[in-house]
């Protein structure tokens, strides 16, 4: 069963807007990872968290983790159609050398 | 640089056929993994290995076989495909493992008639 669950499964915005996803876990971890795909490409690294660390940013990113609520989510602010794309949470866990993706959310924005 | 190579791109099998898929890194990562990817189910991870000569089973590891005699190939092979490995298969690498981005490779799209 996959440990993280994205929300929502499709988002549909206009350019500039903010997009907001969520992933959900189940079990505690060590690290959670965010990743984007274009359509018909391989993932690529978007931004890393560690279980202790509450918020991150990178550009136009944003990442939070609640390790209490067991969840986190992904902010592109200003967003642009070139973010097009489906983006996927993952977690791991302390000792188990396995990464573990969630289901995905498809982000279209449109200019 | 080439990073993450995957070969095929495209590959149609019949059922019962074998086949490998290719997989090399030229990054010197010690770990690496298959993926298998549906529409709607994300990625699962088939198996993984955290340096030469080391595999283990991932999620859903049934019907796949791995192994890694060098840090820069983990091939993954099908032994009799079935209809319901039809699917997009991704390799990827990372530095150590645990805690490390994954490196993706582009996938190879199977499918089994």
């Amino acid at each position: 069963s996959q440990q993280g669950e994205e929300d929502p499964q499709a988002l549909s915005i206009q350019e500039g807007e903010n997009a907001t996803m969520n992933c959900s876990y189940k079990t505690s971890i060590n690290n959670l990872q965010w990743y984007r795909q274009n359509s018909g490409r391989g993932l690529v690294h978007l931004i890393l968290i560690r279980s202790n660390e509450r918020e991150k940013h990178s550009g136009r990113l944003r990442v939070t983790l609640d390790t209490s609520k067991k969840s986190s989510s992904l902010l592109i602010t200003a967003s642009r159609a070139a973010d097009t794309a489906s983006y996927f949470c993952a977690t791991d866990r302390r000792g188990y050398n396995k990464l573990i993706f969630g289901a995905g959310t498809r982000l279209a924005v449109h200019p | 640089n080439a990073g993450v190579t995957q070969t095929p791109k495209f590959q149609v099998l019949k059922t019962g056929q074998s086949m490998t898929l290719q997989c090399a890194q030229d990054m010197n990562h010690e770990y690496m993994s298959w993926y298998r990817q549906d529409p709607g189910m994300g990625l699962r991870l088939i198996h993984y290995s955290v340096g030469a000569g080391i595999t283990d089973q991932g999620e859903v590891p049934n019907g796949y076989n791995v192994s890694r005699s060098t840090t820069e190939d983990f091939p993954l092979r099908l032994l009799s495909a079935a209809p319901s490995q039809t699917s997009v298969y991704f390799c990827a690498s990372s530095l150590t493992g645990e805690g490390e981005k994954l490196f993706f490779g582009s996938g190879t799209q199977l499918s089994v008639l």
